[in-house]
């Protein structure tokens, strides 16, 4: 089955310090998401994307958060001065179509800001 | 009102034994709801899916019921096995929102052998 992947598998950052998490998303996917994890809490929504735009965004997406897709393959999300409070797993997700489609995750990446 | 409400937070059963976890919503708009299985170091993968216009979805092993009125819906694992030791999230998804995903907070399922 096809996958989506998310590299690094772990960051580790100083706070205030700006990291590009990255994502390749599965070929002939049209959607894309971040989601995240804080340890022991449930997983949620951050963005969604479509055709080089944000769909939606959470409260949780607020300034210090960007997403691009620089190229026809990598989907990648900026924080741009990490908290403590951002360390989290981030999942990347995509899907061919925006509503009633299979939603496919990476395996993450665990970010731990210090 | 967007939030999913599941329990328990774990859940230990014997193999050959049936795991039960339970979820709760009160958005009425949700339209979709997903269950996602998740191993240690793992992204959530989709499991078994059910729309509420029917009661009850099964595939294999794994058995989705679905109370419209109760606005609450289970996932049954029936002859839980070892391997099925996982977190397992519900989650809703409203239909008007893409794959915006609301998840519950988890059950950590242990299978005992």
């Amino acid at each position: 089955e096809p996958e989506v992947t998310q590299t690094p598998s772990h960051q580790v950052t100083q706070m205030g310090q700006e990291v590009i998490l990255r994502c390749v998303p599965i070929s002939n996917h049209l959607y894309f998401y971040w989601y995240r994890q804080i340890l022991g809490q449930k997983v949620e929504f951050l963005v969604s994307f479509y055709n080089n735009e944000i769909s939606e965004k959470s409260e949780i997406f607020d300034d210090q958060f960007s997403v691009e897709r620089p190229d026809g393959s990598n989907f990648t999300l900026k924080i741009r001065s990490t908290k403590l409070e951002d360390s989290a797993m981030y999942f990347c997700a995509s899907s061919r179509t925006g509503a009633n489609e299979k939603l496919f995750f990476g395996s993450g990446t665990q970010l731990s800001v210090l | 009102q967007q939030q999913v409400k599941q329990s328990p937070q774990s859940l230990i059963v014997q193999k050959g034994g049936i795991s039960i976890i339970n979820c709760a919503y009160e958005n009425t708009a949700f339209d979709y709801f997903p269950w996602y299985q998740q191993f240690p170091g793992k992204g959530p993968a989709l499991l078994i899916a059910i729309r509420p216009d029917v009661s009850e979805k099964k595939e294999g092993r794994f058995t989705i019921s679905f109370n419209k009125s109760a606005k609450q819906f289970s996932l049954h694992i029936m002859d839980s096995q070892p391997g099925d030791s996982a977190t397992y999230f519900c989650a809703a998804r409203e239909g008007a929102a893409g794959n915006k995903l609301t998840f519950g907070g988890g059950t950590r399922v242990l299978v005992k052998p």
